[in-house]
């Protein structure tokens, strides 16, 4: 079955700054990749998805992610990052019309 | 933009409560799933549904839990007698082309 580590329990980055949150999944055939946002108290935002093509992705607010097949990664990256970013991020991975497997998540706590 | 909705909000109940969590799916959307998260944990997938029946289910999914879709547009997901650990948030989500698409969540705490 398929699996997700987010390595990171928790990121503080200053605003402005870049940002790069770390996924590594494990999956026998191609998955299907995502980064969900979730604001305290809110539901699940999907902020981008990897299906096949072009190995860097752009989603919503300014995030990109890249799928790297050789390293079994598809980190999250934003050149800069803004007050409203802070949030709890999680990676998840999904074989096709399959249960989604979710990363632990990574806390974003953004500085002034 | 068309979401997924849910009902109620927050949900508080006593021990060996029948509840029922209601979700609107995206209307178009053929697969539907729960999910829940324990507060401060992950979010764990619980069952997902295609064409009236349930296509797979996780080892949280038992006797208590099951879903339904009463007419065109809910789907429910009954916990039959709730047990304090039960507590979490629930998650609905619909699903277009693998990507899902998730509701906003029903706070559910058993007392």
């Amino acid at each position: 079955a398929q699996s997700v580590t987010q390595p990171d329990i928790h990121i503080t980055v200053s605003e402005g700054a870049s940002l790069e949150l770390r996924c590594n999944y494990s999956y026998g055939a191609t998955p299907y990749l995502f980064w969900y946002v979730q604001s305290p108290g809110q539901g699940l935002q999907l902020l981008l998805k990897y299906f096949s093509g072009d190995t860097l992705v752009q989603g919503i607010k300014g995030f990109e992610a890249e799928f790297k097949r050789s390293q079994s990664s598809f980190n999250l990256r934003k050149p800069s990052v803004h007050w409203s970013d802070a949030a709890e991020y999680f990676c998840a991975v999904a074989a096709a019309n399959n249960d989604m497997r979710f990363g632990a998540g990574t806390r974003l706590t953004v500085k002034p | 933009e068309p979401e997924v909705t849910q009902t109620p909000s927050h949900q508080v109940t006593q021990m060996g409560q029948e509840v029922i969590l209601r979700c609107v799916p995206i209307s178009n959307h053929l697969y539907f799933y729960w999910y829940r998260q324990i507060l401060g944990q992950k979010v764990e997938f619980l069952v997902s549904f295609y064409n009236n029946e349930i296509s797979e289910k996780s080892e949280i999914f038992d006797d208590q839990f099951s879903v339904e879709r009463p007419d065109g547009s809910n789907f429910t997901l009954k916990i039959r007698s709730t047990k304090l650990e039960d507590s979490a948030m629930y998650f609905c989500a619909s699903e277009e082309l693998v990507a899902q698409y998730f509701g906003p969540g029903t706070r559910l705490t058993v007392l």
